[in-house]
């Protein structure tokens, strides 16, 4: 079965710039998006479609995707970014969705 | 404002059955996909199902393929999760979430949640 692979965890100091990465075959030929989500919430979309930024998402949020990695990189982490981050994409046949494991970033 | 509010999440014995139901608001809901996503709690996100605008087009994860059923109804801005054959590993909290207006594309918006116990 296809899998996404990301680091279990980040940590960086505030105003340091946190980067989380997501690894997979197909990822070349499918879109990356990127989910936020705080303890006992909902997840938040952060980016879709590789490198795009919903409404409302600070700009210190982007994305990349360079081969079979994508990358979310916050710019400037603040506290409030603590939290676990979910990659999600399609695999190559299209038959099926899949998330990353997630990362918990932590700003401390 | 996009809005989904989950329901019918229940304690059921294994082996049991359980429809699950989002209702949409805030959009044009049979103009896009739609997905229903789970999570144990303490644990990662677990893509479970989508559905095509139409409904004519289901897409399933193996853990789940051949016991759960996704449907929509869109004269009611509903969509459904028919839950049967209930296993222990299905205990998680489920999401309803918004998708794009072709299967290719992810979520935008997610549901609260409801919670699903598979116990005796």
């Amino acid at each position: 079965s296809y899998e996404l692979t990301q680091p279990p965890s980040v940590s960086v100091s505030p105003g340091q710039t946190a980067r989380i990465t997501c690894s997979g075959d197909a990822l070349p030929k499918k879109y990356t998006y990127w989910y936020q989500q705080k303890s006992g919430q909902a997840p938040v979309l952060v980016i879709y479609e590789d490198r795009k930024r919903p409404s409302g998402i600070p700009v210190r949020f982007s994305g990349s995707s360079s081969g079979t990695v994508a990358t979310l990189t916050i710019t400037g982490a603040h506290v409030e970014d603590e939290g676990d981050y979910y990659c999600f994409s399609t695999d190559s046949s299209d038959f099926y969705r899949v998330f990353g494991g997630g990362t918990t970033l932590t700003v401390l | 404002e996009v809005r989904l509010v989950e329901s019918g999440g229940a304690v059921v014995q294994p082996g049991g059955s359980l429809r699950l139901s989002c209702l949409a608001s805030g959009f044009i809901f049979d103009d896009y996909a739609m997905f229903w996503v789970r999570q144990v709690p303490g644990q990662g996100l677990e893509w479970v199902s989508l559905i095509k605008w139409d409904g004519e087009v289901t897409y399933y994860s193996d853990s789940v393929k051949g016991r759960f059923t996704v449907s929509r109804d869109n004269s009611k801005n509903t969509l459904y999760l028919q839950m049967n054959s209930l296993r222990s590993d299905d205990t998680a909290f489920y999401y309803c979430a918004k998708g794009g207006r072709s299967v290719v594309y992810g979520m935008d918006v997610w549901g609260q949640g409801t919670t699903v116990t598979v116990s005796s």
